[in-house]
């Protein structure tokens, strides 16, 4: 099994461009989240979605969007990249029963906005 | 909203010596769960404490979750530079259980000098 997959690795952007950051579960997961983490510090959530079709914003939502068209995939949408969004993201996705169930993680994609 | 602080963020230790580290909310928790982040790496679920007092140990690795269930903390006996990494507690609030919205604590840095 792949896991979670998020494509690219790496992105230089520069400020005003767009660009779409790609994660896949192949776990048949129902939740999947985005978060971001900035160097030496924790990680923010961002949005979250309960299944296809839901998405719901984390603790900094403002500056991305997100869609749930299947299960597997949970795509993010950066408009108008500005430095501030200079940072790593973490795809990752859990399967929710009646508790929180571990979260799996990606390997990260390491965003530089110039 | 959901408040979690960690400390310390950091901790450099000698080889054989114990770490702590601690995981406060400002709210009563479901349930709690670490990860573990090595340098360059993603995080990686350790574990998940549900019921108050609960102590769960996993070889060397001591987690407890505190009676009011607003605290915890993760214990690591004869520290060894494989333990090296960004230990993070994720919380849900209670009687949200369900709602998957994991937020995550600041993390704690350990460095293990050999």
């Amino acid at each position: 099994n792949a896991g979670v997959t998020q494509t690219p690795k790496f992105r230089i952007l520069k400020i005003g461009q767009s660009m779409t950051l790609q994660c896949t579960q192949d776990m048949n997961h129902n939740y999947m989240y985005w978060y971001r983490q900035d160097p030496g510090m924790g990680l923010k959530l961002i949005y979250y979605s309960v299944g296809a079709g839901i998405t719901d914003k984390g603790e900094v939502p403002n500056g991305y969007n997100v869609s749930r068209s299947t299960t597997e995939d949970f795509p993010l949408r950066l408009e108008l990249a500005a430095p501030s969004q200079t940072s790593v993201y973490f795809c990752a996705s859990s399967y929710l029963g009646r508790q929180n169930s571990p979260l799996h993680f990606g390997n990260g994609t390491r965003l530089t906005v110039t | 909203g959901q408040q979690v602080m960690q400390i310390p963020q950091y901790q450099h230790v000698q080889e054989g010596e114990d770490f702590t580290t601690y995981c406060n909310s400002s709210t009563t928790l479901s349930n709690i769960q670490w990860y573990k982040q090595r340098p360059g790496g993603h995080p990686v679920f350790l574990i998940q404490l549900v019921k108050s007092g609960e102590v769960k140990k996993q070889k060397r690795l001591t987690f407890q979750f505190g009676e009011a269930k607003k605290n915890s903390s993760l214990h690591i006996t004869a520290t060894q530079t494989t333990d090296v990494g960004t230990y993070f507690c994720a919380v849900a609030k209670s009687g949200s259980s369900n709602t998957g919205k994991l937020i995550f604590g600041q993390g704690t840095t350990l460095q293990v000098k050999p």
